[in-house]
C-alpha cells in the first residue's frame, strides 16, 4: 500500500528560526509530490509540485526539495503568519487520487 | 480568476438524514475530486469525476455517492448519515484527469451530524 508519512507532527519555532519539514513516501511509481498549506477550517492552498529527484522550488520563505525517497519543505526565517498545517501528497499510477500525509502543524511565535 | 467554490459552508443534519454538498470547479477544469477530512485524520479520498464520469472512488461505503454535471460542477450525496460522517468535506479540481495535474481546493463544507 502506498504511504506518505510526515514528520514531525508538530513544530514550534521562534520567529526567524529556520527549520525543515520532512515527507517520506513510497518510492516505487511516484509521479508527483505536492505540498499544500492549510489554515484551520479552510481548504488546502497549493504551494509546490515536484516531479523528479533533485528538483527544487522556492516561494518567499519556503523551499521544497525532492530526493529519491523523501521531500523536504525548508522554512527560512519564518514569521508568525507562516503558522499553519503543511500537507504533503503523492500521486502514483494513472487513475488514482492523491495520497496525503497527516501533516505537520507549524507554530511560529514572535 | 475565481477559485473552486463550495456550498453550503456549514451543514447540520441529524443521524439518518441525507446531505447534499455542491462544488464548482475552476473555469476550464474538467476533473473534480472529493475528500473527507475528519478531526485528527488526514485527507481521505472519496470520489473522482472527470468529463461527467466517475473515474475512481476511495474506500467509503456506497451511501457516499455523487455526480458531475455537463458544466463540470459536482454534487456529493451522503445518505443515511452517521455521527462519524461529521467532517470537513473538501472539493478539488484539476485541468484534466492525469495524476500529475495539480489539484486546487475549495474552502470546504463543514458537515455536522447530530
Amino acid at each position: 500500500e502506498d504511504q506518505v508519512t510526515q514528520s514531525p507532527e508538530a513544530l514550534r519555532l521562534q520567529e526567524g528560526e529556520s527549520s525543515s519539514l520532512n515527507c517520506s513516501y513510497t518510492v516505487s511509481g511516484l509521479r508527483g509530490l505536492f505540498w499544500y498549506r492549510q489554515d484551520p477550517g479552510k481548504g488546502p492552498e497549493f504551494l509546490f509540485t515536484l516531479y523528479s529527484a533533485g528538483e527544487e522550488k522556492e516561494k518567499e520563505r519556503l523551499k521544497a526539495t525532492l530526493t529519491k525517497k523523501e521531500s523536504f519543505l525548508h522554512i527560512t526565517a519564518p514569521k508568525p503568519e507562516d503558522s499553519a498545517t503543511y500537507l504533503c501528497a503523492a500521486s502514483y499510477q494513472a487513475g488514482t487520487a492523491l495520497i496525503f500525509g497527516k501533516g505537520t502543524t507549524l507554530s511560529v511565535s514572535s | 480568476e475565481a477559485g473552486v467554490t463550495q456550498s453550503p459552508t456549514h451543514l447540520i443534519k441529524t443521524r439518518g438524514q441525507q446531505a447534499t454538498l455542491r462544488c464548482s470547479p475552476i473555469s476550464g477544469h474538467t476533473s473534480v475530486y472529493w475528500y473527507q477530512q475528519a478531526l485528527g485524520l488526514g485527507l481521505q479520498f472519496l470520489l473522482w469525476y472527470d468529463e461527467g464520469e466517475e473515474r475512481n472512488r476511495g474506500n467509503f461505503p456506497p451511501r457516499f455517492s455523487g455526480r458531475q454535471f455537463p458544466n463540470y460542477s459536482s454534487e456529493l450525496n451522503v445518505n443515511a448519515l452517521e455521527l462519524e460522517d461529521s467532517a470537513l468535506y473538501l472539493c478539488a479540481s484539476s485541468l484534466g484527469g492525469t495524476t500529475t495535474d495539480t489539484q486546487y481546493f475549495g474552502p470546504g463544507t463543514r458537515l455536522t451530524v447530530l
